[in-house]
Formats: structure tokens, sequence, C-alpha cells
């Protein structure tokens, strides 16, 4: 069965400290792996996909097909990163999107 | 603009008293679908559709409808509302394959009391 999995529901930390939002998934094909963000009262946005390579806000995140994960990463923390962020996995072929239950980040500071 | 377009906003309503929440959007997707978000629970998946006339049960289906009579078009029927479908509800589309995943609406806070 599909699923994303991110362990931690909240995650604090300081301004400038390092930070990681952990996301595992198991799917039996070759998903495409994504995370969204959502500041406070506003609607989902899309943070980046790992097919993108690319880096948003100072985010990156890469996608580990071995150990099926898919983790965000920032190396310096910064208070307007404080939001809910979603990692979400698409199935290859066709827009079925399963989310994780989300990690809520604070950064205090 | 491209966009999701969600309405109400906020509702507040009694139980037993059917409501619709509006979503439509202008990209032209195929691919529509409804989420409900609550503390804890994050996003789950109520209902989506892969076109026209094409819709399925997600992982919450109980005590919902949808339609799809048309392709912009996805409203969220609730017959019957119950206090537990008080949450924060999300539409949201994407193109049938490949594109930059969803594009969600803004959101509406129902409120059942």
């Amino acid at each position: 069965a599909q699923r994303v999995t991110q362990p931690e529901k909240l995650l604090s930390v300081f301004k400038g400290a390092p930070v990681e939002l952990k996301c595992n998934y198991s799917y039996s094909g070759s998903p495409e792996l994504f995370w969204y963000v959502q500041y406070s009262r506003q609607r989902l946005q899309l943070l980046l996909r790992h097919i993108s390579r690319e880096s948003i806000k100072g985010f990156t995140a890469d996608l580990n097909k071995g150990e099926t994960s898919f983790h965000l990463k920032k190396p310096f923390a910064q208070e307007e990163d404080s939001a809910m962020y979603y990692c979400a996995l698409r199935g290859l072929g066709f827009n079925k999107f399963y989310f994780g239950s989300g990690t809520k980040l604070n950064v205090k500071p | 603009e491209a966009q999701v377009t969600q309405n109400p906003r906020y509702l507040i309503t009694v139980t037993g008293k059917k409501l619709t929440v509006t979503c439509s959007q202008n990209m032209n997707h195929e691919y529509m679908s409804w989420y409900r978000q609550d503390p804890g629970l994050g996003l789950r998946q109520i209902y989506y559709s892969m076109n026209v006339e094409v819709t399925d049960k997600g992982d919450v289906p109980e005590g919902y409808k949808v339609s799809r009579k048309e392709k912009r078009n996805f409203p969220l029927i609730l017959e019957s509302p119950s206090p537990n479908q008080t949450s924060l509800y999300f539409c949201a589309s994407s193109p049938w394959t490949g594109g930059d995943g969803y594009t969600f609406g803004s959101g509406t806070r129902l409120t059942v009391v």
C-alpha cells in the first residue's frame, strides 16, 4: 500500500539552526515526491518536487530510493519558515496523491 | 490568473441543514479533489474526480457527496451535516498527468453546531 510518513508532528528550532523535516514513503513503483507548505491561514502551496532538483527559499530535498526517504532540509532556519509542511507522493502515470500527516515547524527567535 | 476558487471561505451551520461548498478551477485540469484538514490528522481525501462524470471515494467519504457535471466545477455537498464534519476543507486540481502537482483553493472553514 502506498503510504507517506512524517514522524514528527512538531519541530521547534531556533533561528539560524539547521532544520530537517523527515519524510519516508512506501510505494511499489517509481513515485514522484513533493513538499507542500502551508503558512498560517493560507492555502497549501508547492514548495518543491524531487524531479526539479531545485532549491526554494533555501530548502532542498533529495530523494533517497534506498532509504525510501525525501527529507526536507535547510541549513539556517528563519522565523518566516514557521509553517505546516506536508510531504506528498504521486504515483507514476496519474495524479493520485498521498499526503503525510504534516509537520509543524516552529522557528523561535 | 490560474487558480482554484472555493466558496464560501467561512460557514457556520446547524446540524442537518444541507449545504454545498463550491469549487471552480480555470486551468482546464482533469483531476479535482476534496480534502479535509484536522489538527493532528493532516490532510485526508474525501472524494476525487478524474474527469467529467467520473468520481470516486477517497479515504473519508462518509457524509459527503460530490458531482462533476462540468470540467471546471467540483462541488462538495453535505446532505445532513453533523458536528464531526466541522473542519477546514480544501479543493485542489491538477492535470491528469505531469505538471507541478496540485493547485489548492484557499480553504473553507466549516463549523457545524
